[in-house]
Protein backbone atom coordinates (compact mmCIF):
# COMPACT_ATOMS: atom_id res chain seq x y z
CA UNK A 1 0.00 0.00 0.00
CA UNK A 2 1.14 3.54 -0.40
CA UNK A 3 2.43 6.04 2.04
CA UNK A 4 3.45 9.51 2.57
CA UNK A 5 5.72 10.77 4.64
CA UNK A 6 6.06 14.40 5.43
CA UNK A 7 8.59 16.34 8.22
CA UNK A 8 9.23 17.60 10.17
CA UNK A 9 5.64 17.74 11.86
CA UNK A 10 6.23 21.10 13.80
CA UNK A 11 8.42 23.89 13.17
CA UNK A 12 9.59 27.32 14.50
CA UNK A 13 11.63 29.58 12.33
CA UNK A 14 12.79 33.23 12.53
CA UNK A 15 11.91 35.49 10.06
CA UNK A 16 14.62 35.79 7.36
CA UNK A 17 15.95 32.47 7.92
CA UNK A 18 15.64 29.45 5.10
CA UNK A 19 13.07 26.42 4.85
CA UNK A 20 13.00 23.45 4.09
CA UNK A 21 10.39 20.41 3.99
CA UNK A 22 10.19 17.42 2.72
CA UNK A 23 7.71 15.14 1.50
CA UNK A 24 7.97 11.34 0.23
CA UNK A 25 5.83 8.76 -1.36
CA UNK A 26 6.10 5.11 -1.04
CA UNK A 27 4.17 2.06 -2.81
CA UNK A 28 3.75 3.75 -6.16
CA UNK A 29 6.02 5.34 -9.31
CA UNK A 30 5.93 8.56 -11.20
CA UNK A 31 3.15 9.99 -8.70
CA UNK A 32 1.59 13.38 -9.03
CA UNK A 33 3.19 15.41 -6.42
CA UNK A 34 1.24 18.32 -4.75
CA UNK A 35 2.13 21.07 -2.48
CA UNK A 36 -0.75 22.91 -0.55
CA UNK A 37 -0.92 25.69 2.48
CA UNK A 38 -3.82 25.94 4.85
CA UNK A 39 -3.99 28.95 6.71
CA UNK A 40 -5.90 29.73 9.96
CA UNK A 41 -9.51 30.21 8.66
CA UNK A 42 -9.40 29.00 5.34
CA UNK A 43 -9.44 26.49 3.20
CA UNK A 44 -6.17 24.67 1.54
CA UNK A 45 -4.52 26.67 -1.13
CA UNK A 46 -2.15 24.81 -3.63
CA UNK A 47 1.11 25.99 -4.05
CA UNK A 48 2.77 23.74 -6.71
CA UNK A 49 2.46 20.43 -8.80
CA UNK A 50 4.86 18.33 -10.64
CA UNK A 51 3.83 15.48 -12.92
CA UNK A 52 7.59 14.29 -12.83
CA UNK A 53 11.32 14.77 -11.67
CA UNK A 54 12.32 18.19 -12.42
CA UNK A 55 9.19 19.08 -13.47
CA UNK A 56 7.47 21.56 -11.15
CA UNK A 57 4.28 24.15 -12.04
CA UNK A 58 3.80 27.26 -9.31
CA UNK A 59 -0.24 28.20 -8.80
CA UNK A 60 0.98 31.41 -6.89
CA UNK A 61 3.47 33.36 -6.80
CA UNK A 62 5.22 33.71 -3.38
CA UNK A 63 8.05 33.74 -1.40
CA UNK A 64 8.59 29.53 -1.88
CA UNK A 65 10.13 27.13 -4.38
CA UNK A 66 9.52 23.19 -4.50
CA UNK A 67 11.98 20.66 -6.08
CA UNK A 68 11.38 17.12 -7.26
CA UNK A 69 15.18 15.64 -6.97
CA UNK A 70 14.01 12.13 -7.16
CA UNK A 71 10.47 10.46 -8.72
CA UNK A 72 9.03 10.08 -4.62
CA UNK A 73 10.63 13.20 -3.25
CA UNK A 74 8.97 16.59 -3.00
CA UNK A 75 10.75 19.40 -1.57
CA UNK A 76 9.55 23.30 -1.10
CA UNK A 77 11.95 25.39 0.54
CA UNK A 78 12.51 28.93 0.57
CA UNK A 79 15.58 31.22 1.15
CA UNK A 80 14.05 33.87 3.14
CA UNK A 81 11.03 33.19 5.35
CA UNK A 82 8.29 36.16 6.04
CA UNK A 83 5.67 35.86 8.57
CA UNK A 84 3.16 35.58 6.52
CA UNK A 85 4.77 31.92 5.21
CA UNK A 86 3.15 30.45 8.67
CA UNK A 87 0.88 27.86 8.17
CA UNK A 88 -0.18 24.15 7.84
CA UNK A 89 1.82 22.46 4.60
CA UNK A 90 0.35 19.46 2.98
CA UNK A 91 2.01 17.24 0.63
CA UNK A 92 0.00 14.75 -1.37
CA UNK A 93 0.46 12.61 -3.80
CA UNK A 94 -2.39 11.18 -6.95
CA UNK A 95 -2.15 8.35 -9.50
CA UNK A 96 -0.11 9.07 -12.56
CA UNK A 97 -2.72 8.14 -14.98
CA UNK A 98 -5.31 10.92 -13.38
CA UNK A 99 -7.59 8.18 -13.76
CA UNK A 100 -9.33 8.85 -10.43
CA UNK A 101 -7.91 12.36 -9.47
CA UNK A 102 -8.06 11.63 -6.13
CA UNK A 103 -5.29 13.06 -4.09
CA UNK A 104 -3.95 10.88 -0.82
CA UNK A 105 -2.57 13.41 2.20
CA UNK A 106 0.40 13.63 4.61
CA UNK A 107 0.46 14.41 7.98
CA UNK A 108 1.20 18.56 7.36
CA UNK A 109 4.21 20.95 9.11
CA UNK A 110 3.08 23.01 11.54
CA UNK A 111 5.23 25.97 10.27
CA UNK A 112 5.52 29.23 12.40
CA UNK A 113 7.49 31.64 11.52
CA UNK A 114 8.25 34.34 14.14
CA UNK B 1 -11.00 30.00 -12.58
CA UNK B 2 -12.74 27.32 -10.71
CA UNK B 3 -13.48 27.88 -6.96
CA UNK B 4 -16.15 26.44 -4.24
CA UNK B 5 -17.86 27.88 -1.67
CA UNK B 6 -18.68 26.22 1.86
CA UNK B 7 -21.51 28.39 3.52
CA UNK B 8 -21.15 27.16 6.89
CA UNK B 9 -18.11 27.36 9.07
CA UNK B 10 -18.84 26.29 12.23
CA UNK B 11 -21.45 23.90 12.73
CA UNK B 12 -22.62 23.20 16.23
CA UNK B 13 -25.39 19.72 16.44
CA UNK B 14 -26.06 17.54 19.08
CA UNK B 15 -25.94 13.96 19.01
CA UNK B 16 -28.67 12.04 16.78
CA UNK B 17 -29.08 15.61 14.88
CA UNK B 18 -28.78 15.60 11.04
CA UNK B 19 -26.15 17.17 8.85
CA UNK B 20 -26.50 18.69 5.90
CA UNK B 21 -23.43 21.02 4.60
CA UNK B 22 -23.65 23.31 2.30
CA UNK B 23 -20.99 23.34 -1.31
CA UNK B 24 -21.18 25.29 -4.13
CA UNK B 25 -18.51 25.43 -6.86
CA UNK B 26 -17.77 27.39 -9.96
CA UNK B 27 -16.40 25.80 -12.67
CA UNK B 28 -17.33 25.38 -16.74
CA UNK B 29 -16.62 22.31 -17.68
CA UNK B 30 -16.79 18.78 -16.39
CA UNK B 31 -15.71 18.38 -12.77
CA UNK B 32 -14.97 15.29 -10.15
CA UNK B 33 -16.04 16.57 -6.84
CA UNK B 34 -14.37 15.82 -3.53
CA UNK B 35 -15.64 15.68 0.44
CA UNK B 36 -12.58 15.56 2.65
CA UNK B 37 -12.52 15.43 6.24
CA UNK B 38 -9.66 16.13 9.04
CA UNK B 39 -10.45 14.63 12.43
CA UNK B 40 -8.48 16.50 15.57
CA UNK B 41 -5.06 15.05 15.18
CA UNK B 42 -5.20 13.02 11.97
CA UNK B 43 -4.50 13.61 8.28
CA UNK B 44 -6.62 14.96 5.78
CA UNK B 45 -8.62 11.53 4.48
CA UNK B 46 -11.34 11.09 1.33
CA UNK B 47 -14.73 10.97 2.68
CA UNK B 48 -16.53 10.38 -0.66
CA UNK B 49 -16.13 11.75 -4.48
CA UNK B 50 -18.59 11.73 -7.26
CA UNK B 51 -16.59 10.80 -10.86
CA UNK B 52 -20.13 10.17 -13.01
CA UNK B 53 -23.27 8.62 -13.23
CA UNK B 54 -25.68 8.36 -10.19
CA UNK B 55 -25.30 11.96 -8.71
CA UNK B 56 -26.52 10.50 -4.93
CA UNK B 57 -22.85 9.32 -3.46
CA UNK B 58 -22.01 7.13 -0.77
CA UNK B 59 -18.92 7.67 1.54
CA UNK B 60 -17.71 6.25 4.57
CA UNK B 61 -19.44 6.59 7.96
CA UNK B 62 -22.87 6.89 6.66
CA UNK B 63 -21.91 9.87 4.91
CA UNK B 64 -23.86 10.68 1.62
CA UNK B 65 -23.44 13.52 -1.12
CA UNK B 66 -25.66 14.70 -3.90
CA UNK B 67 -24.33 16.29 -6.50
CA UNK B 68 -26.82 18.77 -8.53
CA UNK B 69 -25.65 19.90 -11.59
CA UNK B 70 -28.58 22.47 -12.40
CA UNK B 71 -27.23 24.42 -8.76
CA UNK B 72 -23.64 23.31 -9.00
CA UNK B 73 -23.89 22.08 -5.67
CA UNK B 74 -22.61 19.03 -4.06
CA UNK B 75 -23.90 19.07 -0.60
CA UNK B 76 -22.95 16.54 2.39
CA UNK B 77 -25.59 14.71 4.60
CA UNK B 78 -25.78 12.56 7.44
CA UNK B 79 -28.98 11.48 8.84
CA UNK B 80 -27.31 11.01 12.84
CA UNK B 81 -24.39 12.50 13.68
CA UNK B 82 -22.20 10.90 16.00
CA UNK B 83 -19.93 12.56 18.49
CA UNK B 84 -16.91 11.24 16.44
CA UNK B 85 -17.95 12.59 13.99
CA UNK B 86 -16.21 16.09 15.00
CA UNK B 87 -13.98 17.40 12.33
CA UNK B 88 -13.01 20.28 9.81
CA UNK B 89 -14.91 19.28 6.63
CA UNK B 90 -13.46 20.57 3.11
CA UNK B 91 -15.64 20.27 0.04
CA UNK B 92 -13.30 19.94 -3.25
CA UNK B 93 -13.67 20.04 -6.65
CA UNK B 94 -10.79 18.93 -9.16
CA UNK B 95 -11.22 20.67 -12.73
CA UNK B 96 -7.90 20.21 -14.25
CA UNK B 97 -4.49 18.37 -12.72
CA UNK B 98 -5.44 19.95 -9.03
CA UNK B 99 -7.89 19.86 -6.16
CA UNK B 100 -9.66 23.63 -5.39
CA UNK B 101 -10.87 23.38 -1.66
CA UNK B 102 -13.88 25.52 -0.14
CA UNK B 103 -12.51 27.12 3.06
CA UNK B 104 -14.08 23.59 5.03
CA UNK B 105 -16.63 23.78 7.85
CA UNK B 106 -15.95 22.88 11.09
CA UNK B 107 -18.48 20.51 13.12
CA UNK B 108 -18.89 20.11 16.39
CA UNK B 109 -20.95 17.43 17.73
CA UNK B 110 -22.14 17.51 21.45
CA UNK B 111 -22.83 14.30 23.22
Amino acid sequence: SQTIHQWPATLVQPVGSPLSLECTVEGTSNPNLYWYRQAAGRGLQLLFYSVGIGQISSEVPQNLSASRPQDRQFILSSKKLLLSDSGFYLCAWSAPDWSTDTQYFGPGTRLTVL
Amino acid sequence: AQSVSQHNHHVILSEAASLELGCNYSYGGTVNLFWYVQYPGQHLQLLLKYFSGDPLVKGIKGFEAEFIKSKFSFNLRKPSVQWSDTAEYFCAVNGWRALTFGSGTRLQVQP
